[in-house]
């Protein structure tokens, strides 16, 4: 199956500071780019999607100016969550779309803990 | 609005015991139905795609069947090693490709 990679895959930070997340899909192009936040024991909750040069398209209730999002290349997708907060701590994935096979296919994840 | 709900919440088996997991879903236009695995503490592990009710796939011991309202993953005779969280995700044809999760079933396989 395909791969996607993200890093890093674990990151501590003070309140203040801003984090930046990387998605790469290894063996395919994704024009399309999708990032998640999961809480424990809970599902993935969309929180945007990401487009190869064009601007994300934010879900409802998902501070853009805090998740800024960029998209430029066909293989890498970047979160950065800026002036993080101890709420924003949470376990954040991305998925890559094969446009071949109409799959998503998902990073490892990013484990974020903010102090 | 999409709706996916998945059933159990949580199940126990014991190895060999096979077993059916649930998804019900709500959508305006199906585009795919998707099956994912989940360890802890890791991402999604693609499993199936559907796209059509009385579709089936199948991967090693697992079995995916889709209608027009719900799917079924069956689990034949598990191992301790299919132990994970199963995710069933709809994506809706009106809302681009963004995959719409139910909140998964918790699977405990024991020797």
């Amino acid at each position: 199956g395909a791969v996607v990679s993200q890093h890093p895959s674990r990151v501590i930070c003070k309140s203040g500071t801003s984090v930046k997340i990387e998605c790469r899909s290894l063996d395919f192009q994704a024009t399309t780019m999708f990032w998640y936040r999961q809480f424990p024991k809970k599902s993935l909750m969309l929180m945007a999607t990401s487009n190869e040069g064009s601007k994300a398209t934010y879900e409802q209730g998902v501070e853009k100016d805090k998740f800024l999002i960029n998209h430029a290349s066909l293989t890498l997708s970047t979160l950065t969550v800026t002036s993080a907060h101890p709420e924003d701590s949470s376990f954040y994935i991305c998925s890559a779309r094969d446009f071949g096979t109409d799959t998503q296919y998902f990073g490892p994840g990013t484990r974020l803990t903010v102090l | 609005e999409d709706q996916v709900t998945q059933s159990p919440e949580a199940l126990r088996l014991q190895e060999g015991e096979s077993s059916s997991l649930n998804c019900s879903y709500t959508v305006s236009g199906l585009r795919g139905l998707f099956w994912y695995r989940q360890d802890p503490g890791k991402g999604p592990e693609f499993l199936f795609t559907l796209y059509s009710a009385g579709e089936e796939k199948e991967k090693e011991r697992l079995k995916a069947t889709l209608t027009k309202k719900e799917s079924f993953l069956h689990i034949t005779a598990p191992k301790p090693e299919d132990s994970a969280t199963y995710l069933c995700a709809v994506q809706d044809s009106n809302s681009g490709y963004a995959l719409n999760f139910g909140k998964g079933t918790s699977l405990l396989v024991t020797p």
